[in-house]
């Protein structure tokens, strides 16, 4: 199946930083979702888009559909401990159907 | 309200055998997807079952099949186990009409052997 190129793949930052990330497709897509995951649990819902050129935020979280609705970017303001894990994008234009990310795993040094 | 309940959380089963999951999605969604992740292949869509009928599939063999009953619970069957087929199975719940999005439950752990 389908998968989505994100990058990086890997980040190491300090507690405090900001963190970029983005996901990039060949195909366009109607929804864009970002997921975070810790080792043994399934994904947790962080943001959703549905529409191009979309910025929406959660917390210290903030995500944008990209306009040409191929791309879309997840932003982490001031890092803390917690969020570590592996960050997924996942896109979709068919219903429920969605192609997911390779995932960017973030390590976060107190 | 009650999140995305899988069951069981963990499974060894032997080569050939079969395995049943379950999945009890968020209470008033009508819409289950079931989702296989594979260090090598990542997250890839088996199907989706809305109102107990698959409304999509993806590019798996027929040795994987689902079912969704009428209270939206649903199964996932995979028959003639292959040592391929360890990995997290994870379930996603979703209103099924409107706007997109899809809660995942923590998934379940096959290993066969």
């Amino acid at each position: 199946g389908q998968q989505l190129n994100q990058s990086p793949q890997s980040m190491f930052i300090q507690e405090g930083e900001d963190v970029s990330m983005n996901c990039t497709s060949s195909s366009i897509f109607n929804t864009w979702l970002w997921y975070k995951q810790d080792p043994g649990e399934g994904p947790v819902l962080l943001i959703a888009l549905y529409k191009a050129g979309e910025l929406t935020s959660n917390g210290r979280l903030t995500a944008q559909f990209g306009t040409t609705r191929k791309d879309s970017f997840l932003n982490i303001s001031a890092s803390i401990p917690s969020d570590v894990g592996i960050y997924f994008c996942a896109g979709s234009n068919t219903g429920n159907q969605f192609y997911f990310g390779t995932g960017t795993s973030l390590t976060v040094i107190p | 309200k009650a999140g995305v309940t899988q069951t069981p959380r963990y499974l060894i089963k032997t080569r050939g055998q079969q395995v049943t999951l379950s999945c009890s999605p968020i209470s008033g969604h009508r819409s289950v997807s079931w989702y296989q992740q594979t260090p090598g292949q990542g997250l890839q869509f088996l199907f989706e079952y809305f109102s107990e009928t698959q409304r999509n599939k993806g590019n798996f063999p027929g040795r994987f099949s689902g079912r969704q009953f009428s209270n939206s619970r649903s199964e996932m069957n995979v028959s003639t186990l292959e040592l391929g087929d360890s990995a997290l199975y994870l379930c996603a719940s979703s209103p099924g009409t409107g706007r997109t999005e899809a809660f995942f439950g923590q998934g379940t752990r096959l290993t066969v052997v």
